[in-house]
């Protein structure tokens, strides 16, 4: 299993472009998150989803958008970047039940440094 | 509002000694705890996992829980300088979304 995938690993965008940040997980899980995470603070969490067709907003969704048509793809929107938006965004997947009693753990991707200019 | 506190560090050890990191949290209906270790320019990599009261061991790290008095913690023990890295300790209430902490740095010297 390659587990969670992202790409690109690096974008550098200017201010009012747009591009989408792709994810793809081969986990079957059906909870998929999105994060983005500013230097020496926590992860915030943009928008996740329960299942395909499922999404909802997370602490900061402002300025950008998913779909979830699939269960293994969750794309990320970014509209008319901003510089605010710079950051490393990271995707993440989960089941409700896991192994051995576990339940809701999730794994990330490896991410997407983003600076906009 | 869920909040999640962890001492920013570094915590400082030196090589095979114990490591302690520490993580209170707001929301008293939380019920899924998770440390989750960060090196430098990576991704988060799950290490433990905690649900109920107690300590929880797997090799090296014991995840240690206290509903009651809203305290998670983690010990490394034998650390080594591989450990060296954030640790962030994540909450989650009921089958919601996680609430993460700012980190705690790592540094274990050889």
């Amino acid at each position: 299993n390659a587990g969670v995938t992202q790409t690109p690993k690096f974008r550098i965008l200017k201010i009012g472009q747009s591009m989408t940040l792709q994810c793809t997980q081969d986990m079957n899980h059906n909870y998929m998150y999105w994060y983005r995470q500013d230097p020496g603070m926590g992860l915030k969490l943009i928008y996740y989803s329960v299942g395909a067709g499922i999404t909802d907003k997370g602490e900061v969704p402002n300025g950008y958008n998913v779909s979830r048509s699939t269960t293994e793809d969750f794309p990320l929107r970014l509209e008319l970047a901003a510089p605010s938006q710079t950051s490393v965004y990271f995707c993440a997947s989960s089941s409700q039940e896991g192994l051995a009693g576990t339940y809701n753990e999730q794994f990330f991707g490896p991410g997407t440094r983003l600076t906009v200019l | 509002q869920k909040e999640v506190e962890q001492n920013s560090g570094p915590l400082s050890v030196p090589e095979g000694a114990i490591a302690s990191l520490n993580c209170t949290y707001s929301d008293r209906g939380s019920q899924s705890f998770f440390w989750y270790r960060q090196y430098s320019g990576k991704s988060p990599e799950l290490i433990m996992s905690i649900y109920s009261n107690g300590d929880k061991e797997d090799g090296r790290f014991t995840a240690q829980l206290n509903k009651a008095s809203q305290y998670v913690s983690l010990l490394i023990r034998d650390s080594q300088p591989s450990d060296s890295a954030t640790y962030l300790c994540a909450v989650m209430l009921g089958y919601s979304t996680l609430t993460f902490g700012k980190g705690t740095m790592l540094l274990v010297s050889p």
